[in-house]
């Protein structure tokens, strides 16, 4: 059964600092493994994804994310935070050939000026 | 963006009222779903089609039913609301399993009173 744990519902960072959100994740199967971001009364937004080969993955507004199997995790990182980056991120996990994203419960980002 | 349109966007209903949500895309993909929204819970899954006439339950399908008559149109029905049921509904899609990210709609935001 697939399971995603997102560490910490509220993180707060200050302009211009280093952005880290956590995601660990259960399957037994390689998974397909996603962060996604909500900005206000929006719809999800893909920001990464991670299938097969490199394990760094690199995604949209300076995002990035590392899928580490040992450790079950793919945090995700932005090395400085902008006030546009306040939103609302979800980590997603997919198994192979399954037709269903599970999410974790979501962390809401905050930057403070 | 990917062509996901839900309707309506806000809704007030009552108690025991049927209710029922749609969900038009544009991209003629072949696998659409409705999430559910709720604060500490992330999105869970309703139910998903994966093609005309082919529908099956998510984790909390219960009160809820679908239809998909078309590629492009996703019912999702309330069949006789309940207050547990005020959230936030998510339609997505995607076009392939898994490796393919799924595309929100804007949501629906669904009150029963």
């Amino acid at each position: 059964a697939q399971s995603v744990t997102q560490l910490g519902s509220h993180v707060s960072v200050s302009e211009g600092a280093l952005v880290l959100l956590r995601c660990n994740y259960s399957s037994s199967v390689p998974p397909y493994l996603f962060w996604y971001v909500q900005y206000p009364n929006q719809g999800l937004q893909l920001l990464l994804k991670y299938t097969t080969g490199a394990t760094l993955v690199k995604g949209i507004n300076g995002f990035e994310a590392e899928f580490k199997k040992s450790e079950t995790s793919f945090h995700l990182t932005k090395p400085s935070a902008h006030m546009s980056d306040a939103a609302e991120y979800f980590c997603a996990v997919s198994e192979t050939g399954a037709n269903n994203l599970f999410f974790g419960t979501g962390t809401r980002l905050t930057v403070i000026p | 963006d990917a062509g996901i349109t839900q309707s309506p966007r806000h809704k007030v209903t009552e108690t025991g009222t049927p209710v029922t949500l749609r969900c038009h895309q544009t991209e003629n993909h072949r696998y659409m779903y409705w999430y559910r929204q709720d604060p500490g819970h992330g999105l869970r899954l309703i139910h998903y089609s994966y093609g005309v006439k082919d529908t099956d339950k998510g984790e909390v399908s219960d009160g809820y039913s679908v239809s998909r008559s078309k590629t492009e149109d996703f019912l999702l029905t309330l069949e006789s609301a309940t207050s547990s049921q005020t959230s936030v509904y998510f339609c997505a899609t995607n076009s392939v399993l898994a490796a393919a990210e799924a595309f929100f709609g804007q949501g629906t935001r669904l009150t029963v009173v």
